[in-house]
């Protein structure tokens, strides 16, 4: 059964580089894309960005000068790594498998595994 | 950017009762990049429903995805006999392929009280 776990530094200082990883075990990262959805405290969803394990990365405009997102496939991993965080950086960070399927007439791109989320907390 | 605005904000209903939830997108997209979430309080969100009405693995008959109207920009999630577990935000999600980007609604908090 594929499960995700993420982890983190649960807190940084302002202006420093946040890393998280997401550890995957059941089935292997390489066959699947994969994505990172922030939840700050109280507030709703947002997309972070989507990876695939050959390099292809999509980014949302908003953090795309901060982020960088990879997959490690000897370790069967995810890692996200955004630079000068503020306050506004606090959030929940899910890892989720971004699934793209192909079905009846089209394709669907949606979320349908979600890890259970680590907290985030940018302060001095 | 594609903004979804879901409503109403709150709603608060009885067990049996049935709910009706509306997202509506500021532009018309195609409705399988459409898809619901449900957030229990302390949980992660989970998929409910994708393609607009496909229900998702594991998603009880009871939730029924749709698109309302003409324009291809309103969608509604109706649960019916609801029940206390059903308690939690619903989010609604779209998908711009050009360049990619996903977009959430703001949530619709559902109370059975």
């Amino acid at each position: 059964q594929l499960q995700l776990q993420e982890s983190g530094p649960g807190l940084i200082k302002p202006s420093e580089t946040l890393s998280l990883t997401c550890s995957v075990t059941g089935d292997s990262a390489s066959d699947y894309w994969w994505a990172w959805v922030r939840q700050p405290p109280g507030m709703g969803l947002e997309w972070i960005g989507t990876v695939y394990h050959i390099g292809i990365t999509q980014y949302n405009p908003s953090l795309q000068s901060r982020l960088t997102l990879s997959v490690d496939t000897s370790k069967n991993h995810l890692s996200l790594k955004l630079t000068s965080v503020t306050a506004a950086d606090t959030a929940i960070y899910y890892c989720v498998k971004n699934r793209h399927l192909f079905q009846g007439s089209g394709w669907h791109y949606f979320f349908d595994l979600w890890g259970q989320g680590t907290l985030v907390t940018v302060s001095s | 950017e594609n903004v979804l605005t879901q409503s109403p904000g709150t709603l608060s209903l009885s067990p049996g009762e049935r709910a009706t939830l509306t997202c509506r997108s500021s532009h018309s997209f195609s409705s399988s990049y459409f898809a619901w979430y449900q957030q229990r309080p302390g949980q992660a969100p989970r998929l409910l429903i994708y393609g607009a009405s496909t229900r998702a693995t594991g998603t009880p008959d009871r939730f029924t995805g749709s698109v309302s109207g003409t324009s291809g920009t309103e969608f509604t999630l109706t649960i019916s006999e609801l029940e206390p577990e059903d308690s939690g935000l619903y989010y609604c999600q779209q998908s711009d392929r050009s360049p990619v980007m996903y977009n959430f609604g703001q949530g619709t908090r559902l109370e059975i009280k």
